[in-house]
């Protein structure tokens, strides 16, 4: 069963308006919730990330939200650019045995339209 | 710079055919990942390793296996490739120990495999 979902397949924004990407998850014992967006033929690059004890975190244009009660986490970017457009990750990470194990979501297509 | 290294970006195999994909990380991890990207199902994870010569099943194994002789290193293995099992085959490694345990997983460039 899928412990990271991501139910928005796709995205399509404005370029200079906000982009809101949402996330939700099912296991309490995550530690931390990454980001990563990937373009087409490459690998996943990281992004931003939360420890599970914070709710938010900001890094520039982008800033994730959590929201333990509602097990719900959120990217935004603002503002987004044309460059933005990629494919973006939720994962979450979990220890497990002697190591860390992470989980993704989906993935939610983003476009921004200049 | 963390680097993870795949050893092809485009791969083509025929049916039947064993398939070796190489990955290799610079930065003393102690985890390592196999995943696999499809359209609509994100990455999916194969096996992964907490150790040298350690390896656990994740949630699709089947039809693969893999190896690590090395800590550097961590081989995935189509035993008898098929063509559901053309993909883009990601690589990731990560620290288990110190700050930055759990808090990134730095993933290699992709392989796209394709068997025909």
């Amino acid at each position: 069963d899928q412990q990271v979902k991501q139910n928005s397949p796709s995205l399509s924004v404005q370029e200079g308006r906000i982009s809101i990407l949402n996330c939700d998850y099912t296991n309490s014992m995550f530690d931390y919730f990454l980001w990563y967006k990937k373009y087409p033929a490459e690998g996943p690059t990281f992004l931003i990330s939360i420890s599970s004890i914070k709710d938010k975190n900001e890094d520039g244009r982008f800033t994730v939200f959590l929201n333990k009660s509602a097990k719900h986490l959120s990217l935004h970017i603002v503002p987004s650019q044309p460059g933005d457009s990629a494919v973006y990750f939720c994962a979450a990470s979990a220890r497990v045995n002697t190591g860390n194990q992470f989980y993704f979501g989906t993935g939610t297509s983003l476009t921004v339209i200049p | 710079d963390v680097k993870v290294t795949q050893s092809s970006r485009y791969l083509v195999k025929r049916t039947g055919e064993k398939v070796f994909l190489e990955c290799v990380q610079d930065m003393d991890h102690e985890n390592m990942f196999w995943y696999r990207q499809d359209p609509g199902l994100g990455l999916r994870l194969i096996y992964f390793s907490y150790d040298v010569k350690m390896k656990e099943k994740g949630d699709i194994p089947e039809g693969y296996s893999v190896s690590r002789e090395k800590k550097e290193r961590f081989s995935l293995i189509l035993e008898s490739a098929s063509t559901n099992q053309t993909s883009m085959y990601l690589c990731a490694s990560s620290s288990t120990s110190g700050r930055y345990m759990g808090t990134e997983a730095f993933f290699g460039q992709g392989t796209r495999l394709t068997v025909v």
